[in-house]
Order: structure tokens, then C-alpha cells, then sequence
């Protein structure tokens, strides 16, 4: 399997429910990464879990919650979110290993809207 | 700061044409750079990377590290080449891969 999947292909959450998405990948990649793309813009990185430990978080407010709970597997927590983060949430894997060009895998996207 | 410029939001050149998309970074420490490519309706994948110099789908990427540029070329565009394309700078920052992308060029291939 080399591809990484994202569940669901689309939400829409009011500004006071909880949702969360899913990301997976089975190519025994060590780093995952979660990325927002609005409309027309590239993609901005929001977290990066290495060896399943959170190692950057560029600033997002606490109300993207994220999760990895294994190797495979990465969660983002969603809660009282602002239409404002309606966008395209993009998970992303890779080898994790320092130099040599660490190939980032993407997966399809989550498209979310925000009522 | 770490930065990658593409000058061109949108870039419309004829089937059999050469192409070339630019790309400038900014980066104090030696740069890993990528090109990734989003076809319609498809994932984000990645093209090329400058430390494999490789060709694929008859692209090519030199990095200049005089100039700071890692412009992507093909000498004769297909129409499959239409797409957007993304340049992005990979650096390691608290034990971890961090990528930077330009802005994107959207790239027209005009029968």
C-alpha cells in the first residue's frame, strides 16, 4: 500500500459541534504531517509528528486538536472552529530521515466547511 | 527567513513549446528543494527533487546556488503537462522535515 488515505472527503461542522479527521498511511513512514490549503494557495503546515511525537506546531490555535496515536495513524481534533478554517486539510507522510530529499507522500484531502 | 518565490501565478505556452518555471528561495543553510505538482482532480505528488537530478516526465531542475533558483524546464510541453506546480524548500527544524512552498504556478498547455 502506498498511498495515504483521508477520511471523510468532505465535512460540514457547525461553528459548535466536535468532528475529527483521519488520515492513515501503511508504508512504514515515520513523520506525518498535517497541512490547511485555502482556495488558490499553497499548502501552509500546521503540524509535524515525528516517531509519533508532536515536534512542530506552526502557531494553530487550540482548537485544531492533533492526534497520533500510532505510526500509522493521525487524527486532527476539531472543535469550535470559526468559518473562517473552511478549507482543504491535507495530511502528508514521509520516511522521516534527515537529508537525502525525505519525499513527502500527500493524501486526497479533507475539503471542510464551517457553518 | 526561509522563502520560495515563483514569479508566475499563471504561465500559457503552445504544445511543442519549450517551458520553463521559475522558482527563487531563500534559505541561510544548504537547501533541499522539491518540485511537486497537483493535476486536476489529483493528489499533490512530487515531480522532482534537486539532490536525485534526475528527469522525470521530461522535466528538469538545476539548483543554482549562485543565483538561488531551482527553475524547472522541459523542452517540448505536452498537454498532460497542464497542472499547477509547486516549488517548496525542505530544512530540519527541531528534529523534524519542515517544506516551504511558493505560491504555485498554474501551467496551460495549449493545443
Amino acid at each position: 500500500d502506498t498511498e495515504v488515505t483521508q477520511t471523510p472527503k468532505h465535512l460540514v461542522m457547525g461553528m459548535t459541534n466536535k468532528k475529527s479527521l483521519k488520515c492513515e498511511q501503511h508504508m512504514g513512514h515515520r513523520a506525518m504531517y498535517w497541512y490547511k490549503q485555502k482556495a488558490k494557495k499553497p499548502p501552509e503546515l500546521m503540524f509535524v509528528y515525528s516517531y509519533e511525537k508532536l515536534s512542530i506546531n506552526e502557531s494553530v490555535p487550540s482548537r485544531f486538536s492533533p492526534e497520533c496515536p500510532n505510526s500509522s495513524l493521525l487524527n486532527l481534533h476539531l472543535h469550535a472552529l470559526q468559518p473562517e478554517d473552511s478549507a482543504l486539510y491535507l495530511c502528508a507522510s514521509s520516511l522521516g530521515v534527515a537529508g537525502g530529499g525525505d519525499e513527502q507522500y500527500f493524501g486526497p484531502g479533507t475539503r471542510l466547511t464551517v457553518t | 527567513a526561509q522563502r520560495v518565490t515563483q514569479p508566475e501565478k499563471l504561465l500559457s505556452v503552445f504544445k511543442g513549446a519549450p517551458v520553463e518555471l521559475k522558482c527563487n528561495y531563500s534559505y541561510s543553510g544548504s537547501p533541499e528543494l522539491f518540485w511537486y505538482v497537483q493535476y486536476s482532480r489529483q493528489r499533490l505528488q512530487l515531480l522532482l527533487r534537486h539532490i536525485s537530478r534526475e528527469s522525470i516526465k521530461g522535466f528538469t531542475a538545476d539548483l543554482n546556488k549562485g543565483e538561488t533558483s531551482f527553475h524547472l524546464k522541459k523542452p517540448f510541453a505536452q498537454e498532460e503537462d497542464s497542472a499547477m506546480y509547486y516549488c517548496a524548500l525542505s530544512f530540519r527544524i527541531q528534529g523534524a522535515q519542515k517544506l516551504v512552498f511558493g505560491q504555485g504556478t498554474r501551467l496551460t498547455i495549449n493545443p
